[in-house]
């Protein structure tokens, strides 16, 4: 057990609707990140939040954003979403800003049918 | 950050150590070399992870070359749960860097047979 909690486990939603998928990182750790995994992409890192403000933004897509909330948890808001949607979504966290080592969740799966 | 190389798979028996190599010749004089694994549809997991000099810890050994252009994960006993992608990863550590993440590659697919 990372200590990362991820939820739900498993989503399956239809194309054109918005779902939030919730992290809430191990206690102490300031730094979120969210990942995506799908079959033909690999693990792909969307984006960084540190502490509340955000620090990094990789392949995220404008119809998905992401908050970290003052207790430190953070959502990924997922919406107008579609088949190639349907992946892993990982959400990592450590304790600093830059990287000692990072403890992943187990993912939730979304499924976009 | 650096690329890595690192070959598509790799077969061991139980019980003898696991070698995973890694080259990453690009690499400049601040970039740490990351381990993580995944097993299979689970979240990655860290390993171990250095600069310059070996580094051991309870799951692994990390040997980096002299001139940091290669190195090599050790797993000294595999077991059939050591059965999972392994990633080298290479990233500015600290001191803090903005926008500071892991870049996950293909990694080596790594299969402990009985």
């Amino acid at each position: 057990d990372s200590g990362v909690t991820q939820t739900p486990k498993h989503l399956i939603t239809a194309t054109g609707q918005r779902v939030t998928l919730r992290c809430s990182p191990r206690s102490g750790d300031l730094s979120v990140y969210w990942y995506q995994q799908s079959l033909d992409q690999g693990l792909q890192f969307l984006i960084h939040y540190y502490n509340g403000e955000e620090r990094a933004k990789g392949n995220i897509l404008e119809r998905f954003s992401a908050q970290q909330f003052p207790d430190l948890h953070s959502e990924l808001n997922l919406s107008s979403l579609e088949l190639g949607d349907s992946a892993l979504y990982f959400c990592a966290s450590s304790v600093e800003v830059s990287y000692t080592e990072a403890f992943f969740g187990q993912g939730t799966r979304l499924t976009v049918v | 950050d650096a690329k890595t190389t690192q070959p598509p798979s790799m077969d061991c028996a139980e019980g003898r150590a696991a070698n995973l190599p890694c080259n990453h010749s690009t690499i400049s004089g601040n970039e740490y070399v990351y381990w993580y694994r995944q097993i299979h549809s689970q979240g990655p997991q860290y390993i171990i992870h250095g600069l310059k000099n070996n580094e051991t810890n309870e799951m692994a050994s990390l040997i980096i070359t002299e001139d940091r252009k290669s190195s090599t994960l050790i797993l000294p006993h595999a077991t059939l749960r050591d059965t999972a992608v392994y990633y080298c990863i290479v990233i500015n550590g600290p001191p803090e860097t903005s926008g500071s993440r892991l870049t996950f590659g293909e990694g080596t697919q790594l299969t402990v047979n009985p």
